[in-house]
Order: C-alpha cells, then sequence, then structure tokens
C-alpha cells in the first residue's frame, strides 16, 4: 500500500507568516490527493482536492501544489483561526489513505 | 443541504456490540458511496473503508476486517457501522463521510468508549 508522510508533525508561526506543510507518497498518485483542516473538537473540513483545487467557501490564503510523490498545502499568511490539524489524503485507489496530520499553532 | 447525521455517543464493556448510525438527507442516498473513518483520542484520521450504498457492496481496510460491518438501509437512506468483540483499543470517534474519494461532507461524529 501507498505510505503518506507528512511533515512537520507540528509547527509554530507567527500571525501573517507564510506556512508550508509538505506531503509525500511513497509511489505516484497523480494529482490524487486531497488537504482537510481539523480544529480542535470538529469535524475535519476538506480545503482542496486535486491537489491543488480549492473547496468553495476556503478561503484563498489556502493553496495546493504538487503532482507524482510530492505535495504542499501554504497557507499564505497565517491567521489565528488557522490554527488547527491538517492532513492529507490520497484517492488514487483504495485505501485511501491519510497523512500523520501536521498540527499548526500561533508562537 | 446535504446533511450527515450521526447516532449519540456510545459506552460499551469489552466483548461487547455497537452500532453506529448515519442518516443522510439533501441527495440521493444511492448515488454516493458512504465511507467510515476513524480517530482514536488523540490521534490522526484513519480511513477504514467504505460501502456501495448503490449495491451494498462493503470494502475494508486492512486492519478493519472481521470485526467491523458496514451496512445500509435504503429504505431511510441510512448507513450503519458495526463493530463486534469490542476492545479497549477500539475507543475512537468514528465518522461517516460522503463520496468515494474525497469527502466534501462528514457526520458530526459518534464517540465510543469501550471500558469496564
Amino acid at each position: 500500500d501507498i505510505q503518506m508522510t507528512q511533515s512537520p508533525s507540528s509547527l509554530s508561526a507567527s500571525v501573517g507568516d507564510r506556512v508550508t506543510i509538505t506531503c509525500r507518497a511513497s509511489q505516484g498518485i497523480s494529482t490524487y490527493l486531497a488537504w482537510y483542516q481539523q480544529k480542535p473538537g470538529k469535524v475535519p473540513k476538506l480545503l482542496i482536492y486535486a491537489a491543488s483545487t480549492l473547496q468553495s467557501g476556503v478561503p484563498s490564503r489556502f493553496g495546493g501544489s504538487g503532482s507524482g510523490t510530492d505535495f504542499t498545502l501554504t497557507i499564505s499568511s497565517l491567521q489565528p483561526e488557522d490554527v488547527a490539524t491538517y492532513y492529507c489524503q490520497k484517492y488514487n485507489s483504495a485505501p485511501l489513505t491519510f497523512g500523520q496530520g501536521t498540527k499548526v499553532e500561533i508562537k | 443541504q446535504v446533511q450527515l447525521v450521526q447516532s449519540g455517543s456510545e459506552l460499551r464493556e469489552p466483548g461487547a456490540s455497537v452500532k453506529v448510525s448515519c442518516k443522510a438527507s439533501g441527495y440521493t442516498f444511492t448515488s454516493h458511496a458512504m465511507n467510515w473513518v476513524r480517530q482514536a483520542p488523540g490521534q490522526g484520521l484513519e480511513w477504514m473503508g467504505w460501502i456501495n450504498t448503490n449495491t451494498g457492496n462493503p470494502t475494508y481496510a486492512q486492519g478493519f476486517t472481521g470485526r467491523f460491518v458496514f451496512s445500509l438501509d435504503t429504505s431511510v437512506s441510512t448507513a450503519y457501522l458495526q463493530i463486534s468483540s469490542l476492545k479497549a483499543e477500539d475507543t475512537a470517534v468514528y465518522y461517516c463521510a460522503k463520496d468515494p474519494r474525497y469527502f466534501r461532507e462528514w457526520g458530526q461524529g459518534t464517540l465510543v468508549t469501550v471500558s469496564s
């Protein structure tokens, strides 16, 4: 099975900073990758699918890129409401594996 | 609008069984697959598998075979997750999530606690 590895596992940044989270697949998955945001105690929320397509209603400061094995989620200007854990998920084929998550905090 | 409403929290003793429901509304139930995702306390998201809501055919991820059963009642647009022979490590929030690939809509989650 394809493994999904996120880095870093956690980060702390200041409001207004540019934040980058990386997700690496152990084999190529084209652009069959989604990103989710999960705030503490809340249901996961879809941010991005097809590696770079922003889900409707998601702020434009969120962006995704990559294809094959290497993917990136970028928050262009970190806001206090972005404190959350972020997960990538592959969906080219079953199993629909999630990355282990990246916890984002405000410095 | 699309809604997935799950049943409430459950407390079970080890060895017992539990059945979690996920009632769908706002779309044609049999047109979209239903997935199940587990999140243990303080841990990440784990895809358990999915069920084809048209045929009823389930697919289970590795680690979720044997004690885990996905089922449907299409007459009431509801998907079910049954877990038997519960163990302490089954303590988690269980989510249903619509669609076969990435998940725009999720249920609110059902906390299953296994403790004596």
